[in-house]
């Protein structure tokens, strides 16, 4: 079993500022990585995927980077819409989320 | 447009079985895996199998192995979760999702909240 983690859980940033969040894998996922946003009762929409590559319609302030067991979501502008959970996802192997992290209003 | 529909929320009593599905639409259903994703109150997203509705193929996480039973009829390109016994640890919001066996999930669901209480 990946063991998926995610820091900080909670991080507070001001609109305007950066948001640089970390998820590591126990082990080597290559770069079979997603990262997800969820709103509060809503269903997560998939921001990257390949580790760097962005979804379909997901603004260009969001990027991701890594590979291996390290990697990295950088919001590089926050805008009001953007305050919510985010969750990274290994599919390696069978399929695993890290616990979250928070981004809330500073 | 590629949409998955699942059924409404449910209330239920410990013990008591419970079937919940999702209907997809907008794409072939036959050709792509369905999965589904449990996320308790206040919680995370927890992965818990995925099954192909072309052959049946069905997989589970070790964690959800024994505790549901994954479905799906295409003739009708539904999927279903389904538990035989309910316990209060199994309240949750359950979300139905299309992806690869091995890629990220571009399609969830709406969810679907399961709430089990005496």
């Amino acid at each position: 079993e990946i063991v998926m983690t995610q820091s900080p859980a909670t991080l507070s940033v001001s609109p305007g500022e950066r948001a640089t969040l970390s998820c590591r894998a126990s082990q080597s996922v290559s770069s079979n990585l997603a990262w997800y946003q969820q709103k509060p009762g809503q269903a997560p929409r998939l921001l990257i995927y390949g580790a760097s590559t962005r979804a379909t319609g997901i603004p260009a302030r969001f990027s991701g980077s890594g590979s291996g067991t390290e990697f990295t979501l950088t919001i590089s502008s926050l805008q009001s819409e953007d305050f919510a959970v985010y969750y990274c996802q290994q599919y390696n192997n069978w399929p695993d989320f890290g616990p979250g992290t928070k981004v809330d209003i500073k | 447009e590629v949409q998955l529909v699942q059924s409404g929320a449910e209330v239920k009593k410990p013990g008591e079985s419970l079937k919940i599905s999702c209907k997809g639409s907008g794409y072939s259903f036959t050709s792509y895996w369905i999965g589904w994703v449990r996320q308790m109150p206040g919680k995370g997203l927890e992965w818990m199998g995925i099954i192909y509705p072309g052959d049946s193929d069905t997989r589970y996480s070790p964690s959800f192995q024994g505790q549901v039973t994954i479905s799906a009829d295409k003739s009708i390109s539904t999927a279903y979760l389904q538990w035989s016994s309910l316990k209060a640890s199994d309240t949750a919001m359950y979300y139905c999702v299309r992806q690869p066996p091995v890629g990220a999930i571009q399609y969830w669901g709406q969810g679907t909240l399961v709430t089990v209480s005496s």
